[in-house]
């Protein structure tokens, strides 16, 4: 079974803040991670893939095996940030994605 | 290519009414995915085909939701008869095979109210 947990439903952080969305995954092969984001009433984007090692939009993300966790992170948060941010594995096979239960960002002025 | 498409967009409908939202997943993609999103229980996974086969429809909450894949340019999700719990929004998306790192593409969402 694959599943995905996103412990915080809401972080609040002032712009400029460093701002870390916990993801923890529980599957029992190697999974492919990824983060989603959806602005209000939008669909979901693809943010970001284990894969690529990347970083977008100042977000970056590692995978930590040991911890089963693909925490998201950003030093300095923006505004245009504040969104919903979900948390997704895949498995090697069967492609079916989950989804964690997201976590709604919000960024102050 | 346009991306995934979904139609339509926001739908209304009354109580007991039959209810069919459609997908047009990305060209050459294996596998579709219908997810319903809701405050109380976010993002939720209905049911995804692989090869227009359906594989896993756990997900889905009774026996008044049915899904269809007739091809690969194609799916809907009917819900007969409708209750006012059913309003949410439903997103359609869909991948390539699992192993390539590359995620699933959503459409724009049906916001289904039932009144």
């Amino acid at each position: 079974a694959q599943r995905v947990t996103q412990p915080e439903k809401l972080l609040s952080v002032f712009k400029g803040a460093p701002v870390e969305l916990k993801c923890n995954y529980s599957y029992s092969g190697s999974p492919e991670l990824f983060w989603y984001v959806q602005y209000s009433r939008q669909r979901l984007q693809l943010l970001l893939r284990h894969i690529s090692r990347e970083s977008i939009k100042g977000f970056t993300a590692d995978l930590n095996k040991g911890e089963t966790s693909f925490h998201l992170k950003k030093p300095f948060a923006q505004e245009e940030d504040s969104a919903m941010y979900y948390c997704a594995l895949s498995g090697r096979a069967g492609n079916k994605l989950t989804f964690g239960g997201g976590t709604r960002v919000l960024v102050k002025p | 290519d346009a991306g995934v498409i979904q139609s339509p967009r926001h739908e209304v409908t009354e109580m007991g009414q039959e209810v069919t939202l459609r997908c047009k997943p990305i060209s050459g993609h294996n596998s579709l995915f219908w997810y319903r999103q809701t405050m109380m229980r976010g993002l939720e996974l209905l049911i995804y085909f692989n090869n227009n086969v359906p594989i896993d429809d756990s997900g889905m909450p009774e026996d008044r939701f049915s899904a269809k894949m007739p091809n690969a340019s194609f799916s809907t999700l009917k819900i007969q008869p409708s209750e006012p719990r059913d309003s949410a929004v439903y997103f359609c998306a869909s991948r390539q095979r699992t192993g390539t790192g590359i995620g699933a593409f959503f459409g724009q969402g049906t916001r289904l109210t039932v009144v």
